[in-house]
């Protein structure tokens, strides 16, 4: 158990809607990062915030948002839906910004139909 | 841009033997990350490396990491069943991963 927990697990929803997925890193870490595996396009980074602040950002769709709150857990949300959205989607969380190893939540297993 | 690529993709290996897993990548970096995922399951980190020459033990899995030749190297030795699973590396804070190894250890 890594200490980063993410809810929900599953996740089925319709083509053209919208899902929030929440991520609470783990104690003291300030960096919370989002990833997605799908079959085709593998692991990919989407988006880190630190802090509260975004710090980079990777091949997120301009259909996806994310943020970071004050209690530093971080939702990440996907709308318009399409099938090609279907994936995992991981949280991960490290101390600093930059330099250190990232530890990964348990994922979302996102089903679009 | 940066790419990394793995090979090989796929390892069947008999139980007992050594093999090694290389990653390159195309830009420079002195940052480079190995993780273990097994079916269904999320990423565990296995070894972190951030310089030149690095090398990181943990049991049967030892890694190296040589940044002039943009290499890394995950060998194993004497592999066993627990073994199995799908090996990535990433480079970079913004971890760009590899495609990552599927090795299967047979008895």
């Amino acid at each position: 158990d890594s200490g980063v927990t993410q809810t929900p697990k599953h996740l089925i929803t319709a083509t053209g809607q919208r899902v929030t997925l929440r991520c609470s890193p783990r104690s003291g870490d300030l960096s919370v990062y989002w990833y997605q595996q799908s079959l085709d396009q593998g692991l990919q980074f989407l988006i880190q915030y630190y802090n509260g602040e975004e710090r980079a950002k990777g091949n997120i769709l301009e259909r996806f948002s994310a943020q970071q709150f004050p209690d530093l857990h971080s939702e990440l949300n996907l709308s318009s839906l399409e099938l090609g959205d279907s994936a995992l989607y991981f949280c991960a969380s490290s101390p600093l910004a930059t330099g250190t190893e990232q530890f990964f939540g348990p994922g979302t297993r996102l089903t679009v139909l | 841009e940066l790419k990394v690529e793995q090979n090989p993709l796929f390892l069947s290996m008999q139980e007992g033997k050594n093999y090694t897993i290389y990653c390159n990548y195309s830009t420079t970096s002195d940052r480079l990350y190995w993780y273990r995922q097994d079916p269904g399951k999320s990423l565990e980190s296995l070894f972190v490396l951030l310089s030149n020459g690095a090398v990181k033990q943990e049991g049967r899995l030892m890694a190296s990491l040589d940044t002039k030749a943009r290499l890394s190297t995950l060998h194993i030795t004497a592999a066993v069943h627990d073994l199995s699973a799908t090996y990535f590396c990433a480079v970079d804070d913004k971890l760009v991963f590899g495609a990552g190894t599927i090795l299967r250890v047979k008895s």
